[in-house]
């Protein structure tokens, strides 16, 4: 696609529940990224893929995060157990080898209720 | 440990002020890339510097990267309320072979008051 894709756009669950976040990068980025934002706040880093590789998940925030690249392109962010606490928008961005630039998807909002 | 530290976090001003935001770090980055997100919607690139002492300008904004390409300022001239906005740095290191990663600091998040 031409921009970074992110699925879905909204999502409520409920508390308790597993829920699993995608983002499409755009096609031939290798490196991919995965922050969260809650509301009226700054970025917080969760994970970055260079390929499939993880070389830094330092920014999961528990065991109950999770995630996963698969053939160098569609990254999913998976929540277990999910809390009230997990509730923001998590963002997904990808660049190409060089670097040069970060492309944001729209973001997933996650409520959780 | 945050790479960035970007000050201030919150800023509120009136229009026609004056702004500085700042980007800071003990790293050296080979470059370093500004954003700007508005409600509602991803971050999206400004500009990157890329020599240390650059300075960039952008109609009434302008980007400098330090000498020692370990930090950076983002400079407003009379602040219009379409400034607002959550401004982010984002520091470009290689991470090994021809990869290069992108390290975001939590970002500025600016109101301007009409």
């Amino acid at each position: 696609g031409a921009g970074v894709s992110q699925s879905p756009s909204n999502k409520v669950t409920e508390k308790g529940k597993d829920v699993e976040l995608r983002c499409d990068p755009i096609s031939g980025h290798t490196a991919l990224y995965w922050y969260r934002q809650s509301l009226g706040q700054g970025l917080e880093f969760l994970i970055y893929f260079q390929g499939n590789s993880a070389p830094d998940k330092s920014g999961l925030p528990s065991d109950r995060f999770s995630a996963e690249r698969t053939g160098g392109s569609v990254s999913t962010l998976t929540i277990q157990r999910t809390q009230q606490e997990d509730s923001a928008v998590y963002l997904c961005a990808s660049s190409g080898p060089r670097g040069k630039q970060a492309f944001f998807g729209q973001g997933t909002r996650l409520t959780v209720v | 440990t945050q790479l960035l530290e970007q000050s201030p976090q919150f800023l509120s001003i009136q229009e026609g002020e004056n702004l500085t935001v700042y980007c800071n770090s003990s790293s050296v980055f080979s470059s370093l890339q500004w954003y700007r997100q508005e409600p509602g919607e991803g971050p999206v690139l400004l500009v990157t510097v890329v020599t240390g002492g650059e300075v960039k300008k952008l109609k009434r904004l302008t980007f400098q990267f330090g000498d020692a390409r370990k930090d950076s300022s983002l400079h407003i001239t009379a602040a219009q309320p379409g400034d607002t906005g959550l401004y982010l740095c984002a520091g470009g290191m290689n991470s090994g072979g021809s990869n290069y990663k992108l390290t975001f600091g939590k970002g500025t998040l600016l109101t301007v008051n009409p």
